[in-house]
């Protein structure tokens, strides 16, 4: 069985500092795991995706995460946050060698505050 | 590009009505993915297509359910008797194939408010 846990459903930040948003997932086998981002009334937009090697992977919008496999966790991360970032965001999970559905957290509601 | 379109944007209809949803994926891409989010939730899993053939439906939540996709390309995802805890935002996405490390890429959803 895979999961996906978002700790925190909200997350406020100031404009320009960094911005942390927490997942931590569990699979049965190894993962792949996902980063996205949701604005009002539009879909899911892909950000970053984990599937094998270095463990800080790099995405959209300046966005970067970080794969710890000791902690099942994949931090996502930004180094100085702008207040078009507000949004809310999901993490999700695939084991490698299971079911092809891509698993999602419960979401985080970011807001940066100028 | 183009990316995945949903339409209708909005539907809204009366308890123990049909409904179709239609999604129109990214052009070559051959996986297809319906997920359902409710209200403060993460979407959730119904059905993958591979092609024309329904490789896992597993997530659909009774049999007023289906889905098809007769050409491998549009889906339409049917709803028999609606109900009023159907109402949700009904998410459609495509991958370039079935690889677990492709991304999924959605479109912006069917509002569906069963009255």
């Amino acid at each position: 069985a895979q999961s996906v846990a978002q700790p925190e459903d909200q997350v406020n930040v100031a404009e320009g500092n960094p911005l942390t948003v927490k997942c931590t997932y569990s699979v049965s086998g190894n993962p792949y795991l996902f980063w996205y981002v949701q604005y009002p009334n539009r879909g899911l937009q892909f950000l970053l995706k984990y599937i094998t090697g270095d463990n800080l992977v790099k995405g959209s919008y300046g966005f970067e995460a970080e794969f710890n496999k000791s902690q099942t966790s994949f931090h996502l991360k930004k180094p100085s946050a702008l207040v078009s970032d507000s949004a809310l965001y999901f993490c999700a999970v695939r084991d490698q060698t299971g079911a092809n559905n891509l698993f999602f957290g419960t979401g985080t509601r970011l807001t940066v505050i100028p | 590009g183009a990316g995945v379109s949903q339409t209708p944007s909005n539907k809204v209809t009366e308890k123990g009505k049909y409904v179709e949803l239609r999604c129109d994926p990214i052009s070559g891409h051959t996986a297809l993915y319906w997920y359902r989010q409710s209200l403060g939730q993460g979407p959730e899993f119904l059905i993958y297509f591979q092609g024309t053939g329904a490789a896992d439906d597993s997530g659909l939540p009774n049999d007023r359910f289906f889905a098809v996709r007769p050409e491998g390309s549009v889906s339409t995802l049917k709803i028999q008797r609606t109900e009023r805890g159907d109402s949700a935002v009904y998410l459609c996405a495509s991958s370039l194939n079935e690889q677990k490390n492709s991304p999924l890429h959605f479109g912006n959803g069917t509002r569906l408010t069963v009255t």
